[in-house]
């Protein structure tokens, strides 16, 4: 079957920081998405990698290992508004998202 | 309207009774995704549409149906709902280009009892 893993919670300081893990076995890969959800809020899209390598976007990044069926999401200078869920995302060979359930990030001062 | 809308916000609903779930996107997007999410658990794909007049089933797709007779419109009907059925319901609609990214409604909070 299809599997998405990533840690269910984990906590950091403010300032500090952050490596969200996830690992996946999927039917085909055709890409991995990074996206942020905060409480009671949708998801908003934060990253795609689909080539090996690390993607940067301001104090995010993201790193991908196909061969390792491997990515993580790497969060710098975190600030208290990064306490979200975090969901990573792989595109499988049929063109669907299949989904983590998610790593819960609590940032403290 | 900017980007998706999804109506109502929340509801309540009696076990049994009919629901639809309302979808309008304004960004022109081909596809478009119902989701469900629950504690715990992964968003869960109910049924697409990757184009107006097509759809097709997602992971969990019993007790659901959709239609698209339009790009902007794709709402969600729970034919004789039921209480398992309770969940946060997310729209989500994305270009199919190379990359595909979807974006999501602000979800309807759904309670059936």
């Amino acid at each position: 079957g299809q599997n998405i893993d990533q840690p269910t919670e984990m906590t950091a300081t403010e300032g500090a920081i952050v490596q969200i893990n996830c690992t996946y076995q999927t039917s085909g890969f055709n890409g991995l998405f990074w996206y942020q959800q905060h409480a009671g809020e949708a998801p908003t899209f934060l990253s795609y990698n689909v080539l090996d390598g690390l993607e940067e976007k301001g104090r995010f990044s993201s790193f991908l290992s196909r061969s390792k069926g491997y990515s993580y999401l790497l969060l710098k200078e975190l600030q208290m508004k990064d306490s979200a869920s975090y969901l990573c995302a792989v595109m499988d060979s049929n063109y669907q998202l299949i989904w983590g359930a998610g790593t819960k990030l609590i940032i403290k001062p | 309207i900017a980007g998706i809308t999804q109506a109502p916000t929340s509801q309540i609903l009696a076990a049994g009774r009919r629901m639809t779930l309302r979808c309008t996107q304004d960004m022109r997007h081909n596809a478009m995704y119902w989701y469900r999410q629950d504690l715990g658990l992964g968003l869960r794909l109910i049924h697409y549409s990757n184009t107006a007049g097509t759809t097709g089933k997602g992971e969990v797709p019993d007790g659901y149906s959709v239609s698209r007779a339009n790009t902007d419109d794709f709402p969600l009907t729970l034919a004789s709902a039921v209480p398992s059925q309770t969940s946060v319901y997310f729209c989500a609609s994305s270009v199919r280009d190379s990359t595909d990214t979807q974006y999501f409604g602000p979800g309807t909070r759904l309670t059936v009892l």
